[in-house]
Parts: structure tokens; C-alpha cells; sequence
């Protein structure tokens, strides 16, 4: 069964702080895996997207990480800011006649001050 | 340039009245997905659009939802008699193509069916 798990649910962190969020899966055959942004009440923005070739994918201070041997990724967010705040969404594709997306549950995280 | 954008951005309606959202997709945008965000839970699946192929509406949760993309360009999604269980934001997202490109998701219409 394909599957995208998410650690930890939630995380709190000070500003300034660095944070790692892990995503683990069970999709196959494996297309790409993505990293969204939520806000709350708004649409997830794309961070990453990462292919089975890829290992590693920055955006400013967002880092994706892939290993496509264990089946996880994490997205490091270095020197976090209150802007940061938000729930990140693991979300990979299996590759079939159509690209079929498996969205994780989400990490929610809160800056602090 | 334009992004997706949905409408309405809230709907209350009653138990068993039918509702129609809307969402159009970024130009030339060939692939166009729905999903639903019930409160608290994650994204849901309901139906995907790619070009002039059939649709892909494994995700639908019952035979009361259904979709329509006219034109490869817009679409709407119809709830026919509306259930309390409805209730959630609804989102549309487009990409450019398949497998790689990025969906670039709308702000969602919230559900409320009282």
C-alpha cells in the first residue's frame, strides 16, 4: 500500500533555530517526492521536488534531502523565522500510466520569538 | 502572472442542497487535480484531470461528488446532496504536465454544510 508518514506531528522551535522534518514512504514505483508549505487557511506553495536521481535540493533556507534506498526525505529549515510557522506537507508520486500523488499528514511547526 | 484561482472562497449551504465550486487552472496548464482538507486531517485526493484523457476519479468518496473540465480550462466540482461529512476546504491545483512539473494549488473554497 502506498503510504507517506511524517515526523514529528508538531514541533516547536525558537527563532534563529534550525529544524529537520522527516518524511518516510512506501510508494512504488517511486516518481518524485515534493515539500510544501502551508499556511494556515491558504493553498500549500511548492519548496522541493526531488526525483529518484536527486539527493539533495535547496531552496534559500530550505534543504530537501532524499534517500531513495531507505525511502526518506527530511527538509531542513536553517535560521528559522516567525514566518516559518506552518505545516509542511511530504508529498510523493507513483509513477503509473499518470503521475499519482500520496500527500503525507503534515508536520506543523511554530516559530517562537 | 495569474495564479489558480477558486470561487467561492466560502460556501454555507444546507443538508441535501447540491453545490457547484469552481477553480480555474494557469494558462496552459494541461493537468488539473482536486483535493480535500477536512479539518485537522491531511490532503485528500478526489479526482485528476490530464489533457483530453479520461479523468481519473478514483478518489471521489462517493457517487454524490462529481467533476467536469470544460474546454481543458476550467473546472467545476459538483456535491449533490450536500452531508454535514462535506464540510472542508476543497482545493484545485494545476501543473504544467505530468510527473515532474509542480502544482501550483488555488486558495481553496471552505465547505460548510450545516
Amino acid at each position: 500500500k502506498n503510504q507517506v508518514e511524517q515526523s514529528p506531528q508538531s514541533l516547536i522551535i525558537l527563532e534563529g533555530k534550525n529544524c529537520t522534518l522527516q518524511c518516510n514512504y512506501t510508494v512504488s514505483p517511486f516518481s518524485n517526492l515534493r515539500w510544501y508549505k502551508q499556511d494556515t487557511g491558504r493553498g500549500p506553495v511548492s519548496l522541493t521536488i526531488m526525483t529518484f536521481s536527486e539527493n539533495t535540493k535547496s531552496n534559500g533556507r530550505y534543504t530537501a534531502t532524499l534517500d531513495a534506498d531507505t525511502k526518506q526525505s527530511s527538509l531542513h529549515i536553517t535560521a528559522s523565522q516567525l514566518s516559518d510557522s506552518a505545516s509542511y506537507i511530504c508529498v510523493v508520486s507513483a509513477r503509473t500510466s499518470y503521475d499519482k500523488v500520496i500527500f503525507g499528514p503534515g508536520t506543523s511547526l511554530s516559530v517562537i520569538p | 502572472g495569474a495564479g489558480v484561482s477558486q470561487s467561492p472562497s466560502n460556501k454555507v449551504t444546507e443538508k441535501g442542497k447540491d453545490v457547484e465550486l469552481r477553480c480555474d487552472p494557469i494558462s496552459g496548464h494541461t493537468a488539473l487535480y482536486w483535493y480535500r482538507q477536512s479539518l485537522g486531517q491531511g490532503l485528500e485526493f478526489l479526482i485528476y484531470f490530464q489533457g483530453n484523457s479520461a479523468p481519473d476519479k478514483s478518489g471521489l468518496p462517493s457517487d454524490r461528488f462529481s467533476a467536469e473540465r470544460t474546454g481543458g480550462s476550467v473546472s467545476t466540482l459538483t456535491i449533490q446532496r450536500t452531508q454535514q461529512e462535506d464540510s472542508a476546504v476543497y482545493l484545485c491545483a494545476s501543473s504544467l504536465a505530468d510527473f515532474i512539473s509542480t502544482q501550483y494549488f488555488g486558495p481553496g473554497t471552505r465547505l460548510t454544510v450545516l
